[in-house]
């Protein structure tokens, strides 16, 4: 099955400054690649994702590229603000022959993310 | 509309006793994930329904954990004998499927605590 891992688990970042986050999956087949974030006390919500025929994409302050070949996908949050501080996963959708949506997301260990002033 | 919403929002139990968790997906939703979630760690897949089609249980951790999911619309997640390593909030999310969209809509969790 697929196998994501996902580092830093923890990061600290001057208020205005980039952020990075970076995943690698293991099953070469998976074809999704959605980033969730959480705020305290609240569900996972997607910020963006992408599909593995795109190479990055971009909405805003965030931006995620995917490398197939390494099997690397990263999150970059740029002019950061004091409520991108939360938890970050990223996740990666297993690709199932015979379904074509009908698989599930293996998720990140997570990155908490926080904004000095 | 509605959210996926989880009841009850907090559950303290004692050791052996069985809970019952409740999901309610956004209607139209045909697939339901459950995961659980330990303190500052990430998301641990449970159990995946979808539509009509037999349950992904492989991530159930023991044979205490079961999960059902009736009229393919709300699902209750039931633990048996709980153990504190239970422990956990446990999170239930919805989506589409048949490519429409693959988006999970989380609800807010059941944070269970086992004394």
């Amino acid at each position: 099955g697929e196998n994501v891992e996902q580092h830093p688990s923890t990061l600290s970042v001057q208020e205005g400054d980039s952020a990075v986050i970076k995943c690698t999956y293991s099953d070469s087949a998976s074809n999704y690649f959605p980033w969730y974030k959480q705020e305290l006390g609240k569900g996972p919500q997607l910020i963006i994702d992408i599909r593995s025929n795109v190479g990055e994409k971009k909405d805003q302050r965030i931006a995620v590229t995917l490398n197939k070949t390494a099997k690397h996908f990263s999150l970059h949050i740029t002019e950061t603000q004091p409520e991108d501080s939360a938890v970050y996963f990223c996740a990666a959708k297993e690709a199932r022959m015979g379904y074509s949506s009908a698989s599930k997301i293996i998720f990140g260990s997570g990155t908490r993310l926080s904004i000095r002033p | 509309g509605a959210g996926v919403s989880q009841s009850p929002s907090n559950k303290v139990t004692e050791k052996g006793k069985d809970v019952e968790l409740r999901c309610d997906p956004i209607s139209g939703h045909t697939a339901l994930y459950w995961y659980r979630q330990s303190l500052g760690q990430g998301l641990e897949f449970l159990i995946y329904f979808q539509g009509n089609s037999a349950p992904d249980k492989s991530g159930l951790p023991s044979d205490r954990f079961s999960a059902e999911r009736t009229g393919g619309s709300v699902s209750t997640l039931t633990i048996q004998r709980t153990q504190q390593e239970d422990s956990a909030v446990y999170l239930c999310a919805s989506s589409f499927t048949s490519g429409r969209s693959d988006e999970q809509f989380f609800g807010p969790g059941t944070r269970l605590t086992v004394l």
